[in-house]
């Protein structure tokens, strides 16, 4: 258990869906990020947001959104996906997204786009 | 941008045996972290370790920054250390960290 947790914990959608990833943390934490894990592939960095505020958007396709309404909670809004966006999903969570600090992970969402 | 490359991408051990995966990056960095990714998905963070030498129990990691790689080694591996083991690392970019591509260890009883 890292304290942080990520609903639903498996997803399958069709291309024209449009869906919520959830992420929790209970650490008191204020910086959280959004990873994709692609099979075969290293983790991807795709958002980050410190105290609210989005710092970081690693060229995503804009079918990925992101909302962070509070410290404790992020979401990723997902519409008209592709195939290839099948992978896992993760949320990551720091003390702060200003220093060098540990990385803390939810278990992830495994997202299948059909 | 920093590149991180571990080896060897395939590690399978018996039981008790030993075992030193290799981090290898290509720039100057002060963050450098290594996690255990689990069969089902989930990462644990075994260690924070920019420089120097640490130790939890039977793992314990060092990282040569001069010489821009860092080592984890696992003792008397047991089946429970199956999994991905990925190095990550990052330099003055908050907490944005380049993840390698990973060591996918199976340990067999």
């Amino acid at each position: 258990e890292t304290g942080v947790t990520q609903t639903p914990r498996h997803l399958v959608m069709g291309m024209t869906n449009k869906k919520s990833l959830k992420c929790e943390q209970h650490l008191g934490h204020n910086a959280m990020y959004w990873y994709k894990q692609s099979a075969k592939k290293p983790l991807e960095l795709m958002f980050v947001y410190n105290f609210k505020e989005q710092t970081e958007n690693n060229s995503v396709p804009s079918r990925f959104s992101p909302e962070c309404p509070n410290s404790s909670h992020l979401f990723l809004h997902l519409h008209t996906l592709q195939p290839e966006d099948s992978a896992l999903y993760l949320c990551a969570t720091t003390p702060s997204g200003l220093y060098q600090e540990t990385q803390y992970f939810g278990p992830g969402t495994r997202l299948l786009v059909l | 941008g920093i590149q991180v490359e571990q080896s060897p991408p395939d590690l399978i051990l018996q039981e008790g045996a030993n075992s030193t995966l290799r981090c290898n990056f290509s720039d100057s960095v002060n963050n450098l972290q290594w996690f255990h990714q689990n069969p089902w998905g989930q990462l644990i963070n075994l260690f924070y370790i920019p420089s120097g030498t640490k130790q939890n129990g039977r793992l314990s990691a060092t990282t040569v920054a001069t010489e821009r790689y860092s080592l984890l080694y696992i003792s008397s591996s047991q089946t429970t250390d199956s999994g991905v083991y990925f190095c990550a690392a990052g330099y003055n970019q908050g907490g944005k960290l380049i993840f390698g591509q990973g060591t996918e260890l199976s340990v067999k009883p």
